[in-house]
C-alpha cells in the first residue's frame, strides 16, 4: 500500500463547476497535510495546508481533513481553465522531521 | 518565482559521467531539501539540511549521490557515475524557521542521462 494515494485522473470538469480532488494516507499518526499545484513543466507550488479535522477555506479553495477515515480532499469552486494542472497531496508523517511524502498527483482539466 | 534558484535548468550527460547541481534557497530559510521527480510521479524525498547539517537521507540516495551545504547557504547535489535511471527532475526546496513543512520549490534541474 502506498503511503499517499491519489487517483491520477485526468479529472475533467467544466468551467464554473466544483472540482473535487481526493487523497488517502496510510500513516494514522500523520499530523499535517498539504496540497501543491504543479503546472506542466513547472515546480510544485503550495496552495493549501490543513492540520485539524474539518474544513479550511481560502478563496475558491477548501481543504477537508478526516483523520478517522485517513483522507484529505481539496475542493475548487468556480473552476477556471487556469486551474488545469496536477494537484499533489503531501503528508508529514510521524517521526520523519520535516520530510513530506507526496502522492502521484491528480491531473485536473477544466474545459470551456 | 519562489526565490529558490537552481542551476542548471537542464543537464544532458552520458552514462558514467559525474554531474553537480546547485541550489540557492531563500536567504532566511534554514532548511533545504532535495527531491527527485520522474514523469507521472510525485516528488520523492532524497535528503535535507538544517543549516549546514545533513539531518536525513533517503534510502533512495545511493552511494553515488552526495549532497553538501557547506556554509548553511547554497547546496550542491552530486551524482557520480550517472546511470540512465538517474534521469529525472531534481527539485530543491527550502523552508522558513518555524514553518518547516511549507516548502518553496525551485524550478528544478532536468537531468537526462544518455
Amino acid at each position: 500500500q502506498k503511503e499517499v494515494e491519489q487517483n491520477s485522473g485526468p479529472l475533467s470538469v467544466p468551467e464554473g463547476a466544483i472540482a473535487s480532488l481526493n487523497c488517502t494516507y496510510s500513516d494514522r499518526g500523520s499530523q499535517s497535510f498539504f496540497w501543491y499545484r504543479q503546472y506542466s513543466g513547472k515546480s510544485p507550488e503550495l496552495i493549501m495546508f490543513i492540520y485539524s479535522n474539518g474544513d479550511k477555506e481560502d478563496g475558491r479553495f477548501t481543504a477537508q481533513l478526516n483523520k478517522a477515515s485517513q483522507y484529505v480532499s481539496l475542493l475548487i469552486r468556480d473552476s477556471q481553465p487556469s486551474d488545469s494542472a496536477t494537484y499533489l497531496c503531501a503528508v508529514l508523517n510521524t517521526g520523519t522531521a520535516s520530510k513530506l511524502t507526496f502522492g502521484t498527483g491528480t491531473r485536473l482539466q477544466v474545459t470551456l | 518565482d519562489t526565490g529558490v534558484s537552481q542551476d542548471p535548468r537542464h543537464k544532458i550527460t552520458k552514462r558514467g559521467q559525474n554531474v553537480t547541481f546547485r541550489c540557492d534557497p531563500i536567504s532566511e530559510h534554514n532548511r533545504l531539501y532535495w527531491y527527485r521527480q520522474t514523469l507521472g510521479q510525485g516528488p520523492e524525498f532524497l535528503t535535507y539540511f538544517q543549516n549546514e547539517a545533513q539531518l536525513e537521507k533517503s534510502r533512495l540516495l545511493s552511494d553515488r549521490f552526495s549532497a553538501e551545504r557547506p556554509k548553511g547557504s547554497f547546496s550542491t547535489l552530486e551524482i557520480q557515475r550517472t546511470e540512465q535511471g538517474d534521469s529525472a527532475m531534481y527539485l530543491c526546496a527550502s523552508s522558513l524557521r518555524g514553518q518547516n513543512e511549507k516548502l518553496f520549490f525551485g524550478s528544478g534541474t532536468q537531468l537526462s542521462v544518455l
